[in-house]
């Protein structure tokens, strides 16, 4: 089945480390995103890729790096300057917007999250 | 920022009932989307409107949108225990520079009553 595979499901960061998550997919999409989700609010994007070996900053990307060396990858990196990691971490991933003369962005299918905390 | 809200935030009917949610944004946008989420979970899509369609169906799912008035509206009709979970809408904004970023509100949190 074609799905996204995020883990681990549950991280645990101490403080001044670095924590990488990992998000895959074997759709063929070309568009991945990360997302970040705090207790009863909606997801703001913290990066974006389009294509492999590019990615975008999203609207919250400080503290946060990505990577997008495979079509199938884009994992996330929580550095230690980001001050208030704790939340829900989604990875999302959609065809291009462009595809077959499509105009707009595209449904995204998600997968069901890292839950990050600090110990 | 954010581009689409949802309103009400909350909402609790008995089931069998309608539920309807509403969706506002601020700018053009070239479509907007409608979103799932149960609880601890990943987000599914529901449904894709476009800007130059007016009602969709799919299922018990109905979406009207209105670029006038710059607002959606989702109905689930005869609502299930299965649809508790969070509703959210996104758009994005209109045109080809900014396509691939899509923004969601911040949802309206669905509870069926038995």
């Amino acid at each position: 089945d074609g799905g996204i595979t995020q883990s681990p499901k549950y991280l645990f960061r101490k403080e001044g480390q670095n924590v990488t998550l990992s998000c895959e997919q074997n759709l063929n999409h070309d568009a991945m995103y990360w997302y970040r989700q705090d207790p009863g609010q909606g997801l703001r994007l913290i990066y974006y890729s389009q294509i492999v070996n590019d990615f975008q900053k999203g609207d919250i990307a400080e503290g946060y790096s990505v990577s997008r060396e495979k079509k199938e990858s884009f994992p996330l990196t929580v550095t230690s300057a980001q001050k208030n990691p704790t939340a829900f971490y989604l990875c999302a991933s959609s065809i291009g917007p462009w595809n077959r003369g499509r105009l707009g962005n595209q449904p995204q299918h998600f997968g069901d999250g890292t839950r990050l905390s600090i110990l | 920022s954010q581009q689409g809200e949802e309103d009400p935030q909350a909402l609790s009917i008995q089931e069998g009932e309608n539920a309807t949610m509403n969706c506002s944004y601020k700018t053009s946008i070239n479509n907007l989307q409608w979103y799932r989420q149960n609880s601890g979970r990943g987000l599914v899509h529901l449904i894709l409107i476009r800007s130059n369609e007016r009602e969709k169906h799919s299922g018990r799912l109905r979406v009207t949108l209105d670029t006038s008035k710059k607002s959606s509206s989702l109905l689930i009709t005869a609502s299930r225990a299965a649809d508790t979970a969070s509703y959210f809408c996104a758009t994005d904004r209109g045109g080809y520079s900014s396509a691939s970023k899509i923004i969601f509100g911040s949802g309206t949190r669905l509870s069926i009553r038995p």
